[in-house]
């Protein structure tokens, strides 16, 4: 049972728009930035969103990070074969004193 | 070109010991966060311990008393040593720099196997 709850899946046609939630608490998403890691198949993560809505230099402005209250999500436009990967969030926790990620959601392009 | 690359794993039967190694480069080590993460055949990620650039250190509640974190800056290493491994710590160990930009990058994972 991870801290934080992402729905374990998700999925959507070539060119669409797809959202991932990822839901925490008051010590972690509620008083902390939000990064969101993306692991294609085989691979190691790779950061694809800090401090909630940044992009590092290279990853495409299709991808796009929010944070409400204790809640966050990570958008996808233009959605691409090669983003089929699971999706990963991640936040300090404050109570635990350590670093909490979701449980990830697999993105499937259809 | 910045890269970290684990080293270390293997198989260890339950209750023995095993030291992993991370040896950075492409960056000045001394500056940043170190941490590991592990991930489990078909599971999620789980931070596992983090090691601040001023040495202070933090660890996953489950593994707190059973592994050490350290650092040797003139080495440009991090270490992670294991002891009283249990099935559970089955799983690819990853190294990972820590900035307020995330953890980033990350190695390619070292395996560690817990059987007997």
């Amino acid at each position: 049972q991870s801290v934080l709850t992402q729905p374990p899946s998700a999925s959507g046609t070539p060119g669409q728009r797809v959202t991932i939630s990822c839901s925490g608490s008051s010590s972690n998403i509620g008083s902390n930035s939000v990064y969101w890691y993306q692991q294609l198949p085989g691979t190691a993560p790779k950061l694809l969103i800090y401090s909630n809505n940044q992009r590092p230099s290279g990853v495409p402005d299709r991808f796009s990070g929010s944070r409400s209250g204790t809640s966050a999500s990570l958008a996808i436009s233009g959605l691409r074969s090669e983003d089929e990967a699971d999706y990963y969030c991640a936040a300090w926790d404050d109570s635990l004193r350590g670093w909490v990620f979701g449980g990830g959601t697999k993105l499937s392009v259809l | 070109e910045v890269q970290l690359v684990e080293s270390g794993g293997g198989l260890v039967q339950p209750g023995g010991s095993l030291r992993l190694s991370c040896a950075a480069s492409g960056f000045t080590f001394s500056n940043y966060d170190m941490h590991w993460v592990r991930q489990g055949t078909g599971k999620g990620l789980e931070w596992v311990s983090g090691i601040s650039s001023a040495g202070d250190t933090f660890y996953l509640g489950s593994v707190k008393g059973r592994f050490t974190i350290s650092r040797e800056n003139a080495k440009n290493s991090l270490y992670l040593q294991m002891n009283s491994l249990r099935a559970g710590d089955t799983a690819v160990y990853y190294c990972a720099r820590g900035a307020a930009t995330g953890f980033d990058p990350w190695g390619q994972g070292t395996l560690v196997t817990v059987s007997s």
